[in-house]
Formats: structure tokens, sequence, C-alpha cells
């Protein structure tokens, strides 16, 4: 089935680096992306968004790049801090918008 | 309204008990969903409610799941005769009608653990 993944499960980086999470998606139509962060022992919190029709949105510290001839979105996020540190997700809707696709997450691990 | 609401936090049961979880979504929200999550997984869609019909089922609701949403309000996720591979998170999530991934509220979830 469709399926909507990501290239590594950890990424480590220093506090003050910027931080590139990434995913890949194998429905080319879809048209609609969420990226969520999950801190431990909390429900998944919405990030950012972006449409099909975009290549990339900007929001306060990241931003999401989307390149839909190779399947790929990525997260980008600027000046990484300690509160940054958690799991973050790719999804996109299915069914109708009525439910959410997860992948299975990168670990975002922040050194100070 | 501080959010979705989810009850308990942490549930510790025997194999073959049943268990019930609670979820108390956003006020104003027509659409609640509850999903799986186990260990370094992504959480996994089960069922999606709107107003109290119950629309959707993914497979992974076996029969010994049942969800309820009686009022259109809360909503119940019961487990019957629980197995150790029940053991995951239960996350509910509600949203209105239109909104996209923003819109899109989850609680902190239920942890349940089957011994």
């Amino acid at each position: 089935g469709e399926s909507v993944g990501l290239h590594l499960p950890t990424l480590s980086v220093q506090e003050g680096d910027n931080s590139i999470i990434n995913c890949a998606y194998s429905n080319s139509a879809s048209d609609y992306f969420i990226w969520y962060k999950q801190e431990s022992g909390k429900g998944p919190q919405f990030i950012i968004d972006i449409r099909s029709n975009m290549d990339k949105r900007q929001g306060q510290r990241v931003t999401v790049l989307l390149n839909k001839t190779v399947k790929h979105l990525s997260l980008q996020i600027a000046a990484t801090q300690p509160g940054d540190s958690a799991v973050y997700f790719c999804a996109e809707p299915f069914s109708g918008r009525r439910a959410l696709t997860f992948g299975s997450g990168t670990r975002l691990q922040v050194q100070p | 309204d501080t959010g979705v609401s989810q009850n308990p936090r942490h549930k510790i049961t025997k194999r073959g008990q049943n268990v019930t979880f609670r979820c108390d979504p956003i006020s104003e929200h027509n659409r609640l969903y509850w999903y799986r999550q186990t260990l370094g997984q992504g959480p996994e869609f089960l069922t999606y409610f709107q107003n109290e019909a119950q629309l959707e089922k993914s497979r992974l609701l076996s029969d010994r799941f049942s969800a309820e949403r009686p009022k259109g309000s809360f909503s119940t996720l019961e487990i019957q005769r629980t197995e150790q591979g029940d053991s995951a998170m239960y996350l509910c999530a509600s949203s209105f009608d239109g909104q996209g991934g923003s819109g899109y509220t989850f609680g902190s979830g239920t942890r349940l653990t089957v011994v």
C-alpha cells in the first residue's frame, strides 16, 4: 500500500546547529503533508504543513521543503534548541482526509 | 477548554481482562479519531467518528475492540480479553470539519500494558 517513511531513525545535533529531517512518500497523488513533533509521554503536536502546490513553506524556525519529482520532503529546524529534542513524524491524510498515515519517526537529540 | 483529554494516562491489566479508555475532545470539534502507537512507531489509525456516527474502522480494529461516541461528545474505546500484543499507547485526536493538520489535536494518550 501507500506509505510515508523516514530515512534516518535518529539524528544527533549540537545546540545551535540546523537540523534536517527527511521523509519519503510513495503516492505521487499525495497533495498534503504535515509534520508533527512528539515529546516523551505526549501526543503528536502539529508543527507545519504544506500542500503539493508549494515547494517550500516557512514557520517560526522551521521550514518544510517538498520535492514532488523525487517524492521527498524535509523539515529544517534552524538554531536547534534542547527543547527541540523529540520524535518527528511526517504524515499525510488518507481515506478522504478522515485519517492520517504516519511514518515511523526520526528521533532528534540535541546535545548541549 | 484545555485540549483533548484522555483517561486514564496509564493502565496495567492482566491478560484476558477488559479495559476501557475515555477521550474528551475539544468541545467544538465534531470529528474524533483513535490511533494506536507502539514503541518506535508512528501512530496507526484505528477508527473515526463524525459526531456520534462511527464512519470508518481500520483492519487493526479486531472484534475485541469497540469504540463509541454516544452523544457526539466524549468517546470510549474498549478492549475485551486483552492480549499482550495490545500493549501500546492509545491516542485520541479531534478536529473540526474542513480543518487541516493544524486543527487536528491529539491527546496525551493512554498507555496500556498487558501482563
